[in-house]
């Protein structure tokens, strides 16, 4: 089964750049990866998904690497309502719409 | 669209008691999701359905049951509630297709003691 790896917490100071990697080493063939972010205790929200080219949209960027065995979620001027845990995830199997979230990064902005 | 839409929002519980945590979706979606958050974890996946009449086990099954009755309704049964289901419950849906993300109720904070 596909999963990812990312690091337990990040710093990062109020409009720099927020950068959070993730490990998904083991995704397979055509599978997607998703970000979400989880705000206190509210329901995860997602963000963004890529496949193998890198995306933006108004809320953040996605690199994934040429092998796609990582990519980087970038927040590009972090703000203190950012601080949130952030999930990388992909589909368990190919085929399935069966996702598993890890326990994703601790992400928090210093003023 | 309310989108996904979870009743109730908190809910405590004696040990041995049963309840059904709701959640609905208007958006039409035919996968539909159950997770689990315990504090400071990350999600788990209880159950999801990939339509109605179809179910299938996610990471921690145990504990639980689903129905899928229509595409709207995918409610969680509790039976014999025990301190370890202690936690916050999400249900999320998507249309069946990779290219969105989950859409993500509010949550239900269930409390057994």
């Amino acid at each position: 089964d596909a999963k990812t790896t990312q690091p337990t917490s990040m710093d990062c100071a109020e409009g720099r750049a927020a950068n959070l990697p993730c490990n998904h080493s083991t995704i397979s063939g055509n599978e997607y990866v998703y970000w979400y972010r989880q705000i206190h205790s509210q329901g995860p929200q997602y963000i963004i998904h890529g496949l193998k080219n890198n995306e933006t949209n108004e809320m953040a960027s996605l690199i994934i690497t040429e092998d796609r065995k990582s990519s980087t979620l970038i927040l590009p001027h972090a703000t203190l309502r950012d601080t949130a845990v952030y999930y990388c995830i992909v589909r368990v199997t190919s085929g399935t719409y069966k996702y598993i979230f890890g326990t994703g990064t601790r992400l928090k902005v210093l003023a | 669209n309310a989108g996904v839409t979870q009743t109730p929002k908190f809910r405590i519980l004696k040990i041995g008691q049963s309840m059904t945590l709701q959640c609905t979706q208007d958006m039409n979606h035919n996968y539909m999701y159950w997770y689990r958050q315990d504090p400071g974890m990350g999600l788990k996946l209880i159950y999801y359905s990939v339509g109605a009449g179809i179910t299938d086990k996610g990471e921690v099954p145990n504990g639980y049951n689903v129905s899928r009755s229509t595409t709207e309704d995918f409610p969680l049964r509790l039976e014999l509630a025990a301190p370890s289901q202690t936690s916050v419950y999400f249900c999320a849906s998507n249309p069946g297709t990779e290219a969105i993300g989950q859409y993500f109720g509010p949550g239900t904070r269930l409390t057994v003691t």
